[in-house]
Formats: C-alpha cells, sequence, structure tokens
C-alpha cells in the first residue's frame, strides 16, 4: 500500500514568513510523529499524535510552531514568523497502536520536507 | 535525558567486509530499534529488538542487545555499496512513552 508522504519536498521561504508543511499517514495508522533534522544531526522529536488523545507538544521548540491533526489522518505542521534557524529537514513518521493497548514501535517514515529559510 | 549514542560517527569500509555498529542507553527500554537514512531523507526501519530478546537476524543484519550495559550492536555481513548510509539507534522508554529518542547515527560508507 502507499506509504507516509509529505508536501512539499522543498520548501524556500523568506525569514519571516509562514509555512505549512503537511503529512499523510499510512492509513490504519493511529500514531503520528513529527521530527526536525538539521544537517549531519540526529532526529529532534517535536509532537506526538496519539488518535484523539491530546498531542504531545513537548517537543515544540516555541510558540511559532504548531500542529493539528484532522480526523485522525493528515496533519499539518505551521511555523510562524520563520527564522534561519528552522531550516531544517521535517520528517513526519506514523505507527500502528495495536490491540489491547499494545504498541508496535515501528516508525514509517515519509521521505521529509526539506526547508531553507533566506 | 534519554538518548541513544552510536559508535563510530563514521565507518569507511570495503565491499565484502562487516560492519559493527553500536549504540548506548541510558535508562531501561522496552525496545531499541534500528533504523537506515539515504540521502538525508525519510528513516526505514531494520528491525526492532525487544527488551527480552539478546539476538535478532533479519537477512545480512544481526542486532544484539545486552541490556546489563545497555547497549546494542548492528551488524551488516557482507556490505554492499548499497549500504552506504546513516544509520540510527531508537529507544524509548519503558513506562507509558511512545516516543522514541534517536542518537545522532553512524554514517556508513561502503567502498566499491
Amino acid at each position: 500500500g502507499a506509504g507516509v508522504s509529505q508536501s512539499p519536498s522543498n520548501k524556500v521561504t523568506e525569514k519571516g514568513k509562514d509555512v505549512e508543511l503537511r503529512c499523510d499517514p499510512i492509513s490504519g495508522h493511529t500514531a503520528l510523529y513529527w521530527y526536525r533534522q538539521s544537517l549531519g544531526q540526529g532526529l529532534e522529536f517535536l509532537i506526538y499524535f496519539q488518535g484523539n488523545s491530546a498531542p504531545d507538544k513537548s517537543g515544540l521548540p516555541s510558540d511559532r510552531f504548531s500542529a493539528e491533526r484532522t480526523g485522525g489522518s493528515v496533519s499539518t505542521l505551521t511555523i510562524q514568523r520563520t527564522q534561519q534557524e528552522d531550516s531544517a529537514v521535517y520528517l513526519c513518521a506514523s505507527s500502528y497502536l495495536g490491540p489491547h493497548g499494545a504498541v508496535f514501535y515501528e516508525q514509517y517514515f515519509g521521505p521529509g520536507t526539506r526547508l531553507t529559510v533566506t | 535525558s534519554q538518548q541513544g549514542e552510536e559508535d563510530p560517527q563514521a565507518l569507511s569500509i570495503q565491499e565484502g567486509e562487516n560492519a559493527t555498529m553500536n549504540c548506548s542507553y541510558k535508562t531501561s527500554i522496552n525496545n531499541l530499534q534500528w533504523y537506515r537514512q539515504n540521502s538525508g531523507r525519510g528513516l526505514v526501519h531494520l528491525i526492532l529488538i525487544r527488551s527480552n530478546e539478546r539476538e535478532k537476524h533479519s537477512g545480512r543484519l544481526r542486532v544484539t542487545l545486552d541490556t546489563s550495559k545497555k547497549s546494542s550492536s548492528l551488524l551488516i555481513t557482507a556490505s554492499r555499496a548499497a549500504d552506504t548510509a546513516s544509520y540510527f539507534c531508537a529507544t524509548d522508554a519503558p513506562v507509558g512513552s511512545y516516543i522514541p529518542t534517536f542518537g545522532r547515527g553512524t554514517s556508513l560508507i561502503v567502498h566499491p
């Protein structure tokens, strides 16, 4: 079946502008994650959605970052008033929450959105 | 904070040789996962090993887990040029956390 998709694949924006990044998870996956990866670095957790529960926003670096997930499926990450330090690859991943609360932690990643703030 | 840390940061080998990467972490885990990343894009899940397992195999991959030492290793046997990528380990906390923590990765280059 289709994997996780993200759009756009590349985004160049001017400092101070707002950007929206989109993620379409795998159908049936109830868990959705956003990460940020700077050049040559590991993944920085941003936000986690699980079903209808309140999202875990503990990784968002500032109040300029927000995310929503509509209908338990598509998610949008919004960065307001972008700064140069926001330049990175933004990765979305989804995973399946098994029956009886068993969690299968395998994450399926999208190809990422490369954000460049000039 | 808990984090998987890979070692070495970079590894360069010839095709056909074996590649070994290590991961250390700080606190108890439910499971540990290894991922591969090509060209700075999306990560691909390779293998998951649970805390009560000591070794798992998948094709040319062999993963070991030593919970007493809080470490794991990923062995790629008979490496190929196509194995050139960055490899990350990811760990999670044992109680109520569904958020893996990724290390900075090992960059593997396999020369043909």
